[in-house]
């Protein structure tokens, strides 16, 4: 079974400022990894997907993530945030098996002050 | 393309009441999900369909949820009766296939059990 672990509960940061949000995952077979956030009120918006080839992917918004195998991470950046980037971030893992689902982690809020 | 839908939005029952939430996945998505998402956690798996079979219930409690997905197109969650540690947002999800490479969210249902 697959596993997510976000570090950081939540992340203060000022406008302009570069951020990272810290994902790593646990799972004995390939995986897909995820990146969702969540608007307060609001439902889970795919940011960005790694499913195989170049391990930067580039999302929507500005962001971007970096998959790392051999440290089972999958960490989150954006080199300048904006006032409207505050919101709940998670990481999510399926398995790439004849079927899976999505595990999440237990999200990290990005605050930004102006 | 329309998204997922979902109804109601908000819902605030009492304990020991019923409550239904209604899902209509995004057209021609074989596979629909139902998450649990209690305040501060991330999403968890409640019920995944593959049309109107059940692929994965495993962390559904039966003794009090249940779900349906008759023509295997709309979704009904029912929960009866709630408990007041039931007061989460339900999410519905929908997908291609079974690979999970590419899951859609509702803006879900927030459920408060007074």
């Amino acid at each position: 079974a697959q596993s997510v672990t976000q570090l950081d509960s939540q992340v203060p940061v000022f406008e302009e400022a570069p951020v990272e949000l810290r994902c790593n995952y646990s799972s004995s077979v390939s995986v897909y990894l995820f990146w969702y956030v969540q608007y307060p009120n609001q439902g889970l918006q795919l940011l960005l997907k790694y499913l195989s080839g170049s391990t930067l992917v580039k999302g929507i918004n500005g962001f971007e993530a970096e998959f790392n195998k051999s440290q089972t991470s999958f960490h989150l950046r954006k080199p300048s945030v904006h006032i409207s980037d505050t919101a709940e971030y998670f990481c999510a893992v399926s398995e790439q098996s004849g079927y899976s689902t999505l595990t999440f982690g237990k999200g990290t809020m990005l605050l930004v002050s102006p | 393309e329309a998204g997922v839908a979902q109804s109601p939005r908000y819902k605030i029952i009492e304990k020991r009441q019923s409550v239904a939430f209604w899902c209509n996945p995004i057209s021609g998505h074989a596979t629909l999900y139902w998450y649990q998402q209690i305040l501060g956690q991330g999403p968890k798996l409640l019920i995944q369909f593959q049309n109107n079979g059940v692929v994965d219930d495993s962390q559904l409690p039966k003794d009090r949820f249940s779900a349906e997905r008759l023509k295997g197109v709309d979704s009904t969650l029912k929960i009866q009766p709630a408990k007041l540690e039931d007061s989460a947002v339900y999410l519905c999800a929908s997908s291609l296939d079974l690979t999970g490479n590419t899951i859609y969210f509702g803006e879900g249902s927030w459920l408060t059990v007074v």
